[in-house]
């Protein structure tokens, strides 16, 4: 495996369900990020992981808890979700977290819906 | 507060230029940066600027004027596989990546 996977690629789940969302990158970055991503609005940043630890949580709600056991691996877990919670949630790495020249690397996405 | 804009969708011809423009107002700068997203999959780097000017790769070029708040990407000889959305990000003082929503890209042969 190359780059950054994720997996399911694709999840329907109810609103009383707990389920996870795995991913995990083979770059040997020390950063890694949580994205949600709705129709036609831009990259919502949900969550910032540097060297495993929780650098950034952008106000999002508690029914989404994410875990960075180490550095090549993150998940995020859901639990008694809303339908608007509906979206594509991609995972991405960088070298660092920080810096003035950080390409991200993009895992394919889960595409979740709530019903 | 902080804001990216650019075209909701563009359509253009097999062949032929396209110019996708981006501007933004963010709290400082640090870079902008272009990904390409085909439908379903991952979106991809393009491209970075920092300085002023012209950057070009390939078919590809990205340009920025930071005075204006503006950057455009330019494609060329366009392919059908280059239908995708393009995204405009931009670093800002805090090193925090603000994103557009995004120009999905439709080529017609």
């Amino acid at each position: 495996e190359t780059g950054v996977t994720q997996t399911p690629r694709h999840l329907v789940m109810g609103m009383t369900n707990k389920k996870s969302l795995k991913c995990e990158q083979h770059l040997g970055h020390n950063a890694m990020y949580w994205y949600k991503q709705s129709a036609k609005k831009p990259l919502e940043l949900m969550f910032v992981y540097s060297l495993e630890e929780r650098v950034e949580n952008n106000s999002v709600p508690s029914r989404f808890s994410p875990e960075c056991p180490n550095s090549s691996h993150l998940f995020l877990h859901l639990h008694t979700l809303q339908p608007e919670d509906s979206a594509l949630y991609l995972c991405a790495s960088s070298q660092d977290s920080g810096g003035s020249y950080n390409e991200q690397f993009f895992g394919p996405g889960t595409r979740l819906t709530v019903l | 507060g902080q804001n990216i804009d650019q075209p909701t969708e563009m359509t253009a011809t097999e062949g032929a230029i396209v110019q996708i423009n981006c501007t933004y107002q963010t709290s400082g700068f640090n870079g902008l940066f272009w990904y390409q997203q085909h439908a379903g999959e991952a979106p991809t780097f393009l491209s970075y600027n920092v300085l002023d000017g012209l950057e070009e790769k390939g078919r590809f070029s990205s340009f920025l004027s930071r005075s204006k708040g503006y950057s455009y990407l330019l494609l060329k000889e366009l392919q059908m596989k280059d239908s995708a959305s393009y995204l405009c990000a931009v670093l800002d003082s805090n090193y925090q990546l603000i994103w557009g929503a995004g120009t999905k890209l439709i080529i017609k042969p």
